[in-house]
């Protein structure tokens, strides 16, 4: 089936570091999406980017897709920013669509 | 603007008691609607979606149902609850496939 990895697992920065975080799938995908979600639990749209470069904010978000991965990089990161960030692709199978979910990457960012 | 709207926000249940989560989405006409879930410390899983009033689809049911009664409604159920069942649920909603996706606030169950 359809698998999505992202790394690292955890990241730990201090303010105003620059975060990479990475997203590997394993087929093709035609909608990519970057979400955060808080540790209570609800999930923010970040970026929608199934190819190419994408910014908003301090986020940038690069997928290549013919190699099956994406990145979001932020920049900058403050305490607000922790939280994990999750990476999910659109995924068909036998006429059933799924939104598929990496494990996430928790991100860290202390003062 | 669109709102989407779950209730309930969190709910401690006994083990073999039903169970109905709500999911309403204002200011989108028919939309696609998604209910996933979440083990503590797993990741999200889609279990049901719908494209319109009255089609469910199941990808995982984990003995669950789902139904979709008007336009801007979901409901997930059961007739009786499981540990297993404990977790984060979560409505969302898009236009259609391959569009963005967005989120409720979610329902956290605690099975007992």
């Amino acid at each position: 089936g359809q698998q999505v990895q992202q790394s690292p697992a955890s990241l730990v920065l201090q303010e105003g570091e620059n975060a990479e975080l990475q997203c590997n799938f394993s087929s093709t995908a035609t909608q990519l999406q970057w979400f955060y979600q808080s540790p209570g639990g609800s999930l923010v749209s970040l970026l929608s980017n199934p190819s190419g470069t994408k910014h908003t904010g301090r986020l940038t978000s690069t997928t290549v897709t013919k190699e099956r991965r994406s990145s979001l990089h932020i920049s900058s990161s403050q305490t607000t920013d922790s939280g994990t960030y999750l990476c999910a692709i659109d995924y068909a199978s036998s006429g059933s669509w799924q939104l598929i979910f990496g494990s996430g990457t928790q991100l860290t960012v202390m003062p | 603007a669109q709102t989407i709207h779950q209730w309930p926000v969190a709910e401690i249940k006994a083990v073999g008691s039903p169970l109905s989560l709500g999911c309403t989405i204002k200011g989108k006409s028919s939309p696609n609607l998604y209910w996933y879930w979440q083990a503590t410390g797993g990741t999200l899983q889609q279990l049901f979606y719908s494209i319109t009033v009255g089609q469910v689809e199941s990808v995982v049911q984990l003995n669950l149902s789902a139904s979709r009664p008007k336009d801007d409604q979901f409901i997930l159920s059961t007739e009786k609850l499981l540990l297993s069942h404990s977790g984060f649920y979560l409505c969302a909603w898009r236009d259609r496939v391959f569009t963005e996706v967005f989120f409720g606030k979610g329902t956290r169950l605690t099975v007992v």
